[in-house]
């Protein structure tokens, strides 16, 4: 799987939107863009992935450039049950779920209040 | 969602002893799990992959006689950490694929401390 690059912190203001920047550009055309977050002391959760096209769910936007080399994670409303180590995975999903995830560094997001 | 539970959620034992962690999907199958283990301030480390029905396969420096891995069902692994000593004191977590392996879902973890 390719390999990403994130900042190793970031703050953000609460209830402002927090985005979280993530470069992979060595991804190839068939490895989907996944974000998970973890709190501490917990197990990660995940929050959402796409292959080319921008998805929005209920916890986040993903944006992914044109290009795929680079992506954001967007937490529309920040706040403070938000501050995490934020993950940034690019996996190639053709192994049908036979291949676990790899974890690099992560961001440490703080929500400032 | 899916769920993974895991269990206990911390275990204090004494240098020597064995500790079992079990990792349960309680609303779906789930023929391959996960172990990772997370050291303070560090990223989590995929330590195997436990398939049900066979031999679990170790990732390149974990010792797979010291952490014994049974899926003996497609809803329950189990990592036991034999003769367990204060290195071994670590943050232990279990992953499942959902249906579809596009999504994996983590238990809450197990936090190990050997005295």
């Amino acid at each position: 799987d390719a390999k990403t690059t994130q900042p190793p912190s970031m703050d953000c203001a609460e209830g402002r939107a927090a985005n979280l920047p993530c470069n992979h550009s060595t991804i190839s055309g068939n490895e989907y863009v996944y974000w998970y977050r973890q709190i501490h002391s917990q197990g990660p959760q995940y929050i959402i992935h796409g292959l080319k096209n921008n998805e929005t769910n209920e916890m986040a936007s993903l944006i992914i450039t044109e290009d795929r080399k680079s992506s954001t994670l967007i937490l529309p409303h920040a706040t403070l049950r938000d501050t995490a180590v934020y993950y940034c995975i690019v996996r190639d999903n053709s192994g049908g779920g036979a291949d676990g995830l790899t974890f690099g560094k992560g961001t440490h997001l703080i929500i400032q209040p | 969602g899916a769920v993974v539970s895991q269990h206990p959620s911390w275990v204090i034992c004494k240098s020597g002893t064995s500790v079992k962690i079990e990792c349960r999907s309680l609303d779906f199958q789930a023929t391959t799990m996960f172990w990772y283990r997370q050291f303070p301030k560090q990223s989590l480390m995929l330590m195997a992959t436990s398939n049900e029905g066979s031999k679990a396969t170790y990732e390149q420096g974990v010792e797979k006689d010291k952490f014994l891995i049974n899926h003996a069902s497609l809803t329950l692994s189990t990592l036991t950490v034999t003769s367990a000593h204060p290195e071994d004191s670590s943050f232990y977590i279990c992953s499942a694929h959902g249906q579809g392996g596009f999504r994996l879902f983590f238990g809450s973890g197990t936090q190990l401390s050997v005295l």
